[in-house]
């Protein structure tokens, strides 16, 4: 069956702009995670949702991010006013409750 | 706080060599620990997966073994090849409902 899928691939923006990121986990998958991924640097919990509910959300770097998944299937993780620091690679991750975390390919974002 | 180190951080290898790739984690309190490749660019791809129960898993050319009484992982790699140039992620999951925590990762070459 199909993968984990986000979008878009590669996002640019100007310092400023909101950016809204996409994760398509695989069906029936409960967990779902997102992570960032500096250059260099081992992915960092942002946040995580069973269902539609967001049970985490500690590691979301300001008020800046936020992330949301209403129906329990789809999220969409979103950074306001982006900033320069905010350039990363954004990881989407899905799971079934306790289990073996699947990989998106993730966005790359930059900052300009 | 769950930590998690790879060392070292960079490893080049004539290709046919047998290579040892090293984590450690802080919480022996683990509930599994994942090995995951990821090629440049790209996402993350799990390779092995040891449940705290399980001593070792294999996959082909990969052995994984976990040591939790002295927060240990290592990823044995026989016969290397130049495809398996990439970089090698380790990720303690300490309870089901919690995030992966990654080390920063060994880089791979592998020269032909």
């Amino acid at each position: 069956g199909a993968g984990v899928s986000q979008s878009p691939r590669y996002k640019v923006a100007k310092r400023g702009q909101d950016v809204a990121l996409r994760c398509d986990p695989i069906s029936g998958h409960v967990s779902l995670f997102w992570y960032q991924q500096a250059l260099g640097q081992g992915p960092e919990f942002l946040t995580y949702f069973q269902n539609e509910a967001q049970l985490d959300k500690s590691g979301l770097p300001s008020d800046r991010f936020f992330a949301e998944r209403p129906e329990g299937s789809v999220s969409t993780l979103k950074i306001q006013r982006t900033q320069q620091e905010d350039s990363a690679v954004y990881l989407c991750a899905s799971s079934l409750v306790v289990d073996e975390q699947f990989f998106g390919p993730g966005t790359r974002l930059t900052v300009l | 706080k769950q930590e998690v180190t790879q060392i070292p951080a960079a490893l080049s290898v004539p290709e046919g060599e047998n290579l040892v790739l090293n984590c450690s984690f802080t919480d022996s309190a683990i509930y599994n620990l994942q090995w995951f490749r990821q090629d440049p660019g790209k996402g993350l791809t799990s390779l092995l997966l040891i449940q705290s129960s399980q001593r070792e898993q294999t996959s082909g050319r990969l052995n994984a073994s976990l040591d939790k009484s002295s927060g240990r992982s290592t990823l044995y790699i026989a016969a290397s090849q130049p495809g398996d140039s990439a970089t090698y992620l380790c990720a303690a999951l300490n309870s089901g409902n919690t995030p992966l925590v990654f080390g920063k990762g060994t880089r791979l070459s592998v020269i032909a």
